[in-house]
């Protein structure tokens, strides 16, 4: 069973710019919730989905940040425009459904912004 | 008040060693509780679940939960090398409707390291 696959691993970019990142989820995973994990800190969650509806974004900073999940599989992640401040570990998890016990993680996106 | 917190560390532990992670956690109905592994690089894995006061025990890994004291612990017995990683812990409360599990809460981990 393939695992959540997300890209692209590393991103460098300037203040002010926008950047995306992407997740597909592992196959048949309802629930898909992206993850902001700051240096030294634990992952805080900014979105959760259930299919292509939003469950919970009240951690989402809306001014900058988008989410979305148009057939409730891959997702986007759009930062517009970035800060220092969002430097960090971009995590995407999916699971079964949305009381399921386990949350899988992909790899993650290494955001830096100079 | 942070809802999850942990000791920061590092928590360092001769190989053999014992090694005892704690957490508390500020919401009084928080249901489940995770203890996840994470090494330098690489994303975050589930190694325990806990729901009910008491132990639970895996392998060499022990979770212990307190709810009155809102308190839950990890103790890794025997511990290697390769158990050194940054140990998150993690509270899911139910949701606002109460009918299903909410969002998953992370403390900022404990940094462990296992000498030979």
């Amino acid at each position: 069973e393939a695992g959540v696959a997300q890209s692209p691993r590393y991103k460098i970019i300037e203040k002010r710019q926008s950047v995306a990142f992407w997740c597909n989820p592992i196959s048949g995973h309802a629930t898909l919730y992206w993850y902001q994990q700051i240096l030294g800190q634990g992952p805080k969650l900014l979105i959760q989905f259930q299919n292509n509806g939003v469950v919970d974004d009240s951690q989402l900073p809306k001014d900058r940040f988008s989410a979305e999940r148009l057939k409730g599989v891959d997702s986007t992640l759009k930062i517009q425009p970035a800060k220092l401040e969002d430097s960090a570990v971009y995590l995407c998890a999916s699971s079964l459904f949305k009381g399921a016990v386990e949350q899988y993680f992909g790899p993650g996106t290494r955001l830096t912004v100079t | 008040q942070k809802e999850v917190e942990q000791n920061s560390g590092p928590l360092s532990v001769p190989e053999g060693a014992i090694a005892s992670l704690n957490c508390t956690y500020s919401d009084r109905v928080s249901q489940s509780f995770f203890w996840y592994r994470q090494y330098s690089g690489k994303s975050p894995e589930l190694i325990m679940s806990i729901y009910s006061n008491g132990d639970k025990e895996d392998g060499r890994f022990t979770a212990q939960l307190n709810k009155a004291s809102q308190y839950v612990s990890l103790l890794i017995r025997d511990s290697q090398p390769s158990d050194s990683a940054t140990y998150l812990c993690a509270v899911k409360n139910r949701d606002a409707g109460g009918t299903s599990y909410g969002k998953l809460t992370f403390g900022q981990g404990t940094i462990l390291t296992v000498h030979p």
